[in-house]
């Protein structure tokens, strides 16, 4: 098993949907949870990062982390065109991070 | 810089040739990692340092790597008798401080590394 799964998609949805994306993990010892954005050919974009569960939330964006079940979302309200990207989730300690595969989002007008 | 910024963009080379890459943190972070990240995965951990002391360079597929960071800054990844299966996007991240738990990365734009 994968230290952090996560469905690459691709995901496509009308603007203004909700959208919904989901990591697992299987190491209980990771602390910190993270969600990037990456446009095409640019670097990853720190979005949200929490350390505890329960929901972060940061305009449109939420974060969710239930550690009982080693599961981690990030839900998109309202979604624009501006938001498709890969969005990538990040699990780890004080150190390294281990990475999910991504998942591609498309937000059509 | 206002961010990470590593160098070259993208490089080219040889199979069998050395490249080094380079990363520039943002100013003052205190903890550096390499990452390589295949098309469609995600970033996939090589080493980190904090300060000038690498902390795991579990991540680092063989010896053919290495990486330092001699003063505390300015960090360089090599490779040795470069192989194809070493084209990939390498990327540089930095972080504030890992002392007191934190770990937000900032990551910069990457080299892509091509080997002919």
């Amino acid at each position: 098993q994968k230290e952090v799964e996560q469905d690459p998609g691709p995901l496509s949805v009308p603007e203004g949907a909700i959208v919904s994306l989901n990591c697992t993990y299987s190491n209980s010892a990771f602390q910190y949870f993270m969600w990037y954005r990456q446009y095409s050919r640019k670097g990853p974009e720190l979005l949200m990062y929490t350390y505890s569960s329960g929901n972060k939330e940061d305009g449109r964006f939420t974060a969710q982390v239930d550690k009982s079940s080693k599961y981690i979302s990030l839900f998109i309200r309202d979604s624009q065109p501006s938001d498709s990207a890969t969005y990538l989730c990040a699990i780890g300690g004080s150190e390294k991070l281990v990475f999910g595969k991504g998942t591609k989002l498309t937000v059509n007008p | 810089g206002a961010g990470v910024s590593q160098s070259p963009r993208y490089k080219v080379t040889k199979r069998g040739q050395d490249v080094a890459l380079r990363c520039d943190p943002i100013s003052g972070h205190v903890s550096l990692y390499w990452y390589r990240q295949a098309l469609g995965q995600g970033p996939e951990f090589l080493t980190y340092f904090n300060y000038e002391a690498q902390q795991d360079k579990s991540g680092l597929p063989n010896d053919r790597f290495s990486a330092e960071r001699p003063e505390g800054s300015i960090s360089t990844l090599t490779i040795q008798r470069t192989e194809q299966r070493d084209s990939a996007m390498y990327r540089c991240a930095s972080s504030l401080d890992t002392s007191g738990g934190h770990n937000e990365q900032f990551f910069g734009p990457g080299t892509r590394l091509t080997v002919l």
